[in-house]
């Protein structure tokens, strides 16, 4: 089985300010791919980040990076110089790299930048 | 259009009432998949299809059913809806890229 906490419910953080959301996951499957989407309020998925659990380096998408942390069993999403539009759920999830791919969510942080 | 299009966006019905989720794809990925979020609980996986004859129960299928119509066409049903699948559902894809996620449906079962 797999599972994501994400201890964070709420943050609130000031523009321009980078902010890391925590995410830990558990698996028993050696290879294993970790998830990051945002969610606004309008409520669509928004992929933003994946990496790879046998990735060396850890991924980056524009003002997006994952900060993975394999021994620890850690994947937080760091987004630097946070704007107004970053206000939104944000989400781990984790899948199987092969055979049943379906993903496991966690609970969600709730991020409100402020002006 | 959207890669993952859902119909309908948002649906009231009451209780005791089938009503069917519909779901379609331009990304010709053969792996679909139907999951619910509650405010609090994250995504969980309801049902998921890896092609048109292979269905397979999530973690909280009581009370759905799917049909896997096509590989662009992946439907899920509440036979008879109850306040407690009051929610927001989502479809997905997955390709060898990642997962694509329609718009959701907002359901309210009163």
């Amino acid at each position: 089985a797999q599972k994501i906490t994400q201890t964070q419910p709420g943050m609130f953080v000031q523009e321009k300010e980078a902010v890391t959301l925590d995410c830990t996951y558990d698996t028993s499957d050696p290879s294993y791919g970790l998830f990051w989407y945002k969610q606004p309020s309008s409520g669509e998925m928004i992929f933003l980040i994946y990496q790879g659990s046998y990735d060396q380096q850890n991924a980056t998408e524009g003002r997006y990076s994952l900060n993975f942390q394999k021994a620890r069993k850690s994947a937080n999403l760091v987004i630097s110089a946070s704007q107004l539009g970053d206000s939104a759920m944000y989400f781990c999830a984790i899948g199987r790299n092969f055979g049943n791919e379906k993903l496991t969510f966690g609970t969600g942080t709730r991020l409100t930048i402020i002006p | 259009d959207a890669d993952v299009t859902q119909t309908p966006r948002n649906r009231i019905t009451k209780t005791g009432k089938r009503i069917m989720l519909e779901c379609s794809q331009t990304k010709g990925h053969d792996r679909m998949y139907w999951y619910r979020q509650d405010p609090g609980l994250g995504l969980r996986l309801i049902y998921y299809s890896f092609d048109v004859k292979d269905i397979n129960k999530g973690e909280i299928s009581d009370g759905y059913s799917v049909s896997r119509q096509a590989q662009a066409k992946f439907s899920l049903s509440l036979e008879s809806a109850i306040p407690n699948q009051t929610a927001l559902y989502f479809c997905a894809t997955r390709g060898d890229y990642g997962y694509t996620f329609g718009s959701g449906t907002r359901l309210t079962v009163v």
